[in-house]
C-alpha cells in the first residue's frame, strides 16, 4: 500500500524552528518529486515547497522562501521540511504529497502551531 | 505566480443534480490542471489530473475539461458521498497554486 506518514509537528514560539519528516512506503521514493502543502485552520490549501527529481531542484512559495528548506534522504525514504523563523501565520496542518501528474498521494498531516 | 480563481465559492445542490465548478488561471497552463476533493478532517484526494484524466479508482461521474485558462469539473449525478470541498490546482509550473475552494452543500 502506498503511504506517507508525517511527524515532527508541535507548538513553537514565534521565531522558533521545527523540522517535519515524511516517511514514504509502497513506492520507489527516489523516482518521484515530492511537495509540502499546508492548510491553516478553516482555510484553503496552500502549496509550500517541492523537490523535483530533476537535479533535485527545490521550489518554494514566496511566503516561506528564505525561511523553509526542503530536503530528502532517499536511503531512508524520507522527505523533510526545515522551518525556521516561524511566524503565527505559519500555523497550519502540513501535508506531504507524492508529486506526479498532480498530488496523487497525501499523508495525514502534521500540525504546526506558532504561538507564544 | 499563476493565480487560480474558482467559482462559485459555495454551491447548494441535491442528490442527483448535475454540478459544474469552474476554475480560471491568470495565464495559460495548457492542460496542467488538477482537481481535488476534501472532506472535513481528511487529506485532499486527487480526482482529475491534466485537466481531464480520471485518477484511478475515482467514479466515472466525475469529469474534467478545459485547456489554457478555463477549466471545469463536472459531477454528472451528485451522490451523498460527494458533499465536500473541491479545489483546483495548476501543476504546470512551480510554484503550484490552488484555487480558493468550492464547498458543495446539501440543498
Amino acid at each position: 500500500e502506498v503511504q506517507l506518514l508525517e511527524s515532527g509537528g508541535g507548538l513553537v514560539q514565534p521565531g522558533g524552528s521545527l523540522r517535519l519528516s515524511c516517511v514514504a512506503s509502497g513506492f520507489t521514493f527516489s523516482n518521484y518529486g515530492m511537495s509540502w502543502v499546508r492548510q491553516a485552520p478553516g482555510k484553503g490549501l496552500e502549496w509550500v515547497s517541492a523537490l523535483s527529481t530533476v537535479g533535485y531542484t527545490t521550489y518554494y512559495a514566496d511566503s516561506v522562501k528564505g525561511r523553509f528548506t526542503i530536503s530528502r534522504d532517499n536511503s531512508k525514504n524520507t522527505l523533510y521540511l526545515q522551518m525556521n523563523s516561524l511566524r503565527a501565520e505559519d500555523t497550519a496542518l502540513y501535508y506531504c504529497a507524492k508529486d506526479w501528474e498532480g498530488l496523487g498521494v497525501w499523508g495525514q498531516g502534521a500540525t504546526v502551531t506558532v504561538s507564544s | 505566480d499563476i493565480q487560480m480563481t474558482q467559482s462559485p465559492s459555495t454551491l447548494s445542490a441535491s442528490v442527483g443534480d448535475r454540478v459544474t465548478i469552474t476554475c480560471r488561471a491568470s495565464q495559460s497552463i495548457s492542460t496542467y490542471l488538477a482537481w481535488y476533493q476534501q472532506k472535513p478532517g481528511k487529506a485532499p484526494k486527487l480526482l482529475i489530473y491534466k485537466a481531464s484524466s480520471l485518477e484511478s479508482g475515482v467514479p466515472a461521474r466525475f469529469s474534467g475539461s478545459g485547456s489554457g485558462t478555463e477549466f471545469t469539473l463536472t459531477i454528472s449525478s451528485l451522490q451523498p458521498d460527494d458533499f465536500a470541498t473541491y479545489y483546483c490546482q495548476q501543476h504546470n509550473s512551480y510554484s503550484y497554486t490552488f484555487g480558493q475552494g468550492t464547498k458543495v452543500e446539501i440543498k
